[in-house]
């Protein structure tokens, strides 16, 4: 089976833009996570989407979005952006909320 | 709000010695600790996981311990290797089903 992938690998932005993430599960999940990594930080959870559904969601602002297709692929919306959101991105899918989560290899944004 | 505490945020263990990194949790309902490890530049995996109806689980040189009277559990390596060197990331699924992770652990196995 393919593994998780998120496109684009890298993005360059400026403040005040805003910008969509996103990201293909494992065929068969319907389980898809978003967060955030810092360094210092750790993986910060953004939300979690089951069946086009948001479950959970983060300590966010609402300037965080995201959403989820019949397809179970997902997509994340930063809106005007700040020199702190520059971070990796990572979606993790999953067959179930309380299963393993497979990670993508992240999206890497930069805000100058 | 449910919290999850890892410590130390750096570990630097000789090869061939054990390595021990600790996780607290606050939501009395976690039910689920996975254990994550992520390579310098590469995605975070899974490596072990426990689930509260056990207290221990091992696989090869590493093992899980779980104290849900004191919510905390713990990750050990036993004899370590440069391919441990790596970050760390304990987890807990809670009320809600929400994962929360902790900080990370960055573990040095020096030769």
């Amino acid at each position: 089976k393919a593994g998780v992938t998120q496109t684009p690998r890298y993005l360059i932005k400026t403040r005040g833009q805003q910008v969509t993430l996103s990201c293909s599960p494992i065929s068969g999940h319907r389980s898809v996570s978003w967060y955030q990594q810092t360094p210092g930080q750790g993986l910060q959870f953004l939300f979690e989407y089951f069946s086009e559904t948001q479950r959970n969601k983060g300590n966010f602002p609402g300037r965080f979005s995201g959403r989820q297709f019949s397809n179970s692929r997902s997509e994340m919306n930063v809106s005007t952006l700040e020199l702190g959101d520059s971070a990796l991105y990572l979606c993790a899918s999953s067959l179930k909320t309380s299963g393993e989560q497979f990670f993508g290899p992240g999206t890497r944004l930069t805000v100058l | 709000g449910e919290n999850v505490e890892q410590h130390p945020s750096t570990l630097s263990v000789q090869e061939g010695d054990s390595a021990v990194i600790k996780c607290t949790y606050s939501d009395s309902a976690s039910n689920y600790f996975p254990w994550y490890k992520q390579e310098l530049g590469k995605r975070p995996q899974l490596i072990i996981d426990i689930r509260s109806n056990v207290g221990e689980k091992k696989d090869q040189r590493i093992a899980v311990t779980l104290n849900k009277t004191a919510k905390h559990f713990s990750l050990h390596i036993t004899e370590t290797q440069p391919e441990d060197s790596a970050v760390y990331f304990c987890a807990a699924l809670g009320r809600d089903d929400k994962i929360i992770f902790g900080k990370g652990t960055r573990l040095h196995i020096l030769p």
